[in-house]
Formats: C-alpha cells, structure tokens, sequence
C-alpha cells in the first residue's frame, strides 16, 4: 500500500536556525498537505500543495511539491520559540477516496 | 459552527469492555475521517464516510471496530473487546469536497481526539 516516509524524525535547533523536514511518497500523489501538531494538541492544516512542481510560502515558511508529485520538503527560515510541535506530511491517494497518508512527522524543538 | 468536536476527550476502560467515541464534525462538511494516532507516529487512517456511507475502512482495522454515521451528520466508532493495543488517541477529521468525488477544496479539520487507555 501507499507509504510517505519523512525525515528527519527530531530536529533540535538553536532560535533563528532554519528547518527542514522532507517527505517522500512510494506511489505518486494527487496532492501533499502539511500539518502542525503542537504538543498535546491536534493536526492543524497549514497547506495543500496540488501541482507538480509547487511552491508556496507563508511568512517564514516555504513548502514546495517536487515535479513527479512524490516528495516535498517544509523549511522554515529563523525560526521561533512558537514553531515548536512535530510537523506532518500528508500524501492523499489519486483514487476516489482522497483519503490522507500521514508521514511520521518531524518533531521541531527550538533552543531559546 | 466551532469545529469538529470529539466526545469523550478521554477514556480509561478495562481490557475486554466495549467504547464508544462520539464525533460532531463540521456541518457542511461532507467527508468524515476516522484515524487512530499513538505516540511518536502519524495518525493512521481507520475508516471514512462520504454522507452517511462508509466508503472504505483499512484493512488494519479488525473487526471488533466498527464505525456508523446514521444521517450522515455524527459518527460513532466503537471498539468491541478492547485489547491494550486498542490504547491510543482517536481522531476524527471532516473535510468539505467540491463535487461528491472530488478533491478537497482544503485540509481536513481534526477535532481534540479521545484518548482511550486499556487497562
């Protein structure tokens, strides 16, 4: 079955160090979504990505989608105290249940 | 409308009772998404509705989980015989699509989760 791998699994940075976190599909995507979970908290959507070769950003955060629509990458730049949580890539399957695979997330800690 | 809502937030049951989650999504939503997430790891995809059908349960659910969404407005999951291994958090998503089978138009929308512990 369908398998979005994401790396790293921990990333511990200084506050103003920049991020990245990458994701990887088995089997081509209809589209990519990013999720934020804080600690004790739930997913909280931040984006979909849809077309191949994508790129948005919101504020200090860039996603983009790669061209064969199976990877794609989160980085943060200078990043806050308030960008602490584990971020998830979610690949949603081409066939009609659009349901969403979830990496296993990237936890982010930002040293003060 | 505030969100998809969750009921209860948690749960402590002894191996081998029945549980039953309640989740409220979103009105308008029409898609609704149970998934299952333990420490560590992503949430992993249990079962959705499209209204009041459910279209596709994963083959990683055994059969003492069952989900209904009558109406198609809330849902229940109840786990049947539940086993330590059941011990997780419970999520529940809905998302709105612009045609019955199209893509969403945006993400899915979590509720709080119950978190059910099997002593």
């Amino acid at each position: 079955g369908q398998q979005v791998m994401q790396i790293p699994q921990y990333q511990h940075v200084q506050e103003g160090e920049d991020f990245t976190t990458y994701c990887n599909s088995s089997t081509t995507l209809s589209n990519i979504q990013w999720y934020k979970q804080r600690p004790g908290g739930h997913p909280v959507f931040l984006i979909q990505l849809v077309k191949s070769g994508e790129v948005k950003k919101q504020k200090r955060l860039t996603f983009q989608f790669g061209e064969a629509k199976k990877n794609s990458s989160l980085h943060i730049t200078a990043t806050q105290t308030t960008d602490v949580g584990t971020y998830f890539c979610a690949g949603m399957s081409m066939d009609s249940s659009y349901k969403l695979i979830f990496g296993s997330g990237t936890r982010l800690l930002v040293r003060p | 409308d505030t969100g998809v809502s969750q009921d209860p937030r948690h749960k402590i049951t002894k191996r081998g009772q029945n549980v039953t989650f309640r989740c409220d999504p979103i009105s308008e939503h029409n898609r609704l998404y149970w998934y299952r997430q333990t420490l560590g790891q992503g949430p992993e995809f249990l079962t959705y509705f499209q209204n009041e059908a459910q279209l596709e349960k994963s083959r990683l659910l055994s059969d003492r989980f069952s989900a209904e969404r009558p109406k198609g407005s809330f849902s229940t999951l109840e786990i049947q015989r539940t086993e330590q291994g059941d011990s997780a958090m419970y999520l529940c998503a809905s998302s709105k699509f612009r045609l019955a089978t199209g893509p969403p138009e945006y993400g899915y929308t979590f509720g709080s989760g119950t978190r059910l512990t099997v002593v």
